[in-house]
């Protein structure tokens, strides 16, 4: 079965204290994997798309990575306006099934000041 | 402002009760994407149109049927609602047939009484 596992569940930083979020996938013909940030009662807002095995991709604190099983969201010295919940979601196409966008469950970021 | 709408922001309603809820896309996209997020299920792809034609099902129950219209927007509704259906709903659209660069709309927060 296709799955897109994200862990930790949640992760509480001091303001500064870097961490990498994890994107775990298992799928068959990957087309794409996307981060997206999300607030209380908000849509997921994009942040990264990354479409092959050792690309990387860079906004403000954030940094995002891809291999072949997982992407990394690593975030350097974030701040308390970082939290959110940081959303994975992989874009693939099974063999002779139709194109799917699945996401993780996310992980709660919260960074205190 | 994503460009994505979605009205009514909030809807209170009771069991057995139907429901409509509206999505104009963002300028120029002809995707439009149906999700489903509770607090312990994260989001779940229920539907895609393209264009006016159904593209893509995802976990979309039989009591729930959307449709997109010449003018791009879209509905989904909702029948003989249940407690569980409690949830938030969003849209997301996107320019291709391919969900490459989804744009979500802010949601529709369904409560069922």
């Amino acid at each position: 079965e296709d799955q897109v596992t994200q862990s930790p569940e949640a992760l509480r930083l001091q303001e500064g204290e870097s961490s990498s979020l994890n994107c775990s996938y298992t799928v068959s013909g990957l087309r794409g994997l996307f981060w997206y940030r999300q607030d209380p009662g908000k849509g997921p807002e994009f942040l990264f798309t990354l479409y092959s095995a050792g690309e990387e991709k860079e906004k403000e604190r954030l940094k995002a990575t891809l291999t072949k099983k997982e992407s990394f969201l690593h975030i350097t010295a974030p701040k308390p306006e970082d939290s959110a919940t940081y959303l994975c979601a992989v874009q693939h196409q099974p063999q002779g099934g139709s194109e799917k966008l699945v996401f993780g469950k996310g992980t709660k970021l919260t960074v205190n000041p | 402002d994503s460009g994505v709408t979605q009205t009514p922001k909030h809807l209170i309603t009771a069991t057995g009760q139907r429901v409509t809820l509206r999505c104009s896309p963002r300028s120029g996209d002809l995707s439009v994407y149906w999700y489903q997020q509770s607090l312990d299920q994260g989001l779940q792809f229920l539907i895609q149109y393209y264009n006016g034609e159904e593209r893509a099902k995802g976990n979309i129950l039989e009591r729930f049927s959307a449709q997109q219209f010449p003018d791009l927007h879209s509905e989904l509704n909702l029948s003989s609602l249940e407690l569980g259906d409690s949830a938030l709903y969003f849209c997301a659209s996107s320019t291709g047939r391919y969900g490459y660069g989804y744009t979500f709309g802010s949601g529709t927060r369904l409560t069922v009484v």
